[in-house]
């Protein structure tokens, strides 16, 4: 089965400083890879995705590179705001075939000081 | 009006009791899920249902027993609750099929403690 790997557990930066945080998968079979914001007390949120036939997706202060060949991908946050302040969670699925398996990272807590 | 919602919230319960949690989504989607998320915020699905058919069972104890009655709900019944079961549960849907996005929708998660 799939397996994601996650680093850092931990994320401290300055607002307005970039954070990143990497991934790696195993299954080459894998070809979505969403990330997700999950603040205290709630469920995880969508914040940007990716799919295998695309190398970069950017949306405003967040962008996600993909490499297929190393099987990694990427979380980039630029400017970043108290308010980013939360664990972020990537993830990767197979082709399908009946019920979307999704695997997650273990999770990085971001923390952004002011 | 939220997507994906979930009851109850937070629930305590004593070792050996039976518990449910039951989850309803309004967005039309064929596929339901529900995911445990350790102490340790490690998220892991535990089973999918695609239009009430199971899907995916990840070797979850037989205590745990889904039942779809439709395709807009999930329910999570827990029998003989043990310490360990205490965790966060997690509802979740998606449509079908590569085109429709595969993006995964949570609830806000249920707190079950066992004590």
């Amino acid at each position: 089965g799939e397996n994601v790997e996650q680093h850092p557990s931990t994320l401290s930066v300055q607002e307005g400083d970039s954070a990143v945080i990497k991934c790696t998968y195993s299954d080459s079979a894998s070809n979505y890879f969403p990330w997700y914001k999950q603040e205290l007390g709630k469920g995880p949120q969508l914040i940007i995705d990716i799919r295998s036939n695309v190398g970069e997706k950017k949306d405003q202060r967040i962008a996600v590179t993909l490499n297929k060949t190393a099987k990694h991908f990427s979380l980039h946050i630029t400017e970043t705001q108290p308010e980013d302040s939360a664990v972020y969670f990537c993830a990767a699925m197979g082709s399908g075939g009946g019920g979307n398996k999704l695997t997650f990272g273990t999770g990085t807590q971001l923390k952004v000081e002011l | 009006d939220t997507a994906v919602s979930q009851t109850p919230k937070y629930l305590v319960t004593q070792m050996g009791n039976d518990k449910s949690i039951k989850c309803e989504q309004n967005l039309g989607h064929d596929t339901m899920y529900w995911y445990k998320q350790d102490s340790k915020k490690f998220l892991k699905i535990m089973f999918s249902y695609n239009n009430k058919e199971l899907i995916i069972n990840e070797t979850v104890p037989n205590r745990f027993s889904p039942k779809s009655p439709d395709k807009a709900h999930l329910n999570l019944h827990i029998n003989s609750l043990e310490l360990g079961d205490s965790a966060v549960y997690f509802c979740a849907s998606s449509q079908e099929g590569f085109f429709s996005g595969n993006t995964i929708y949570f609830g806000e998660g249920s707190w079950l403690t066992v004590v």
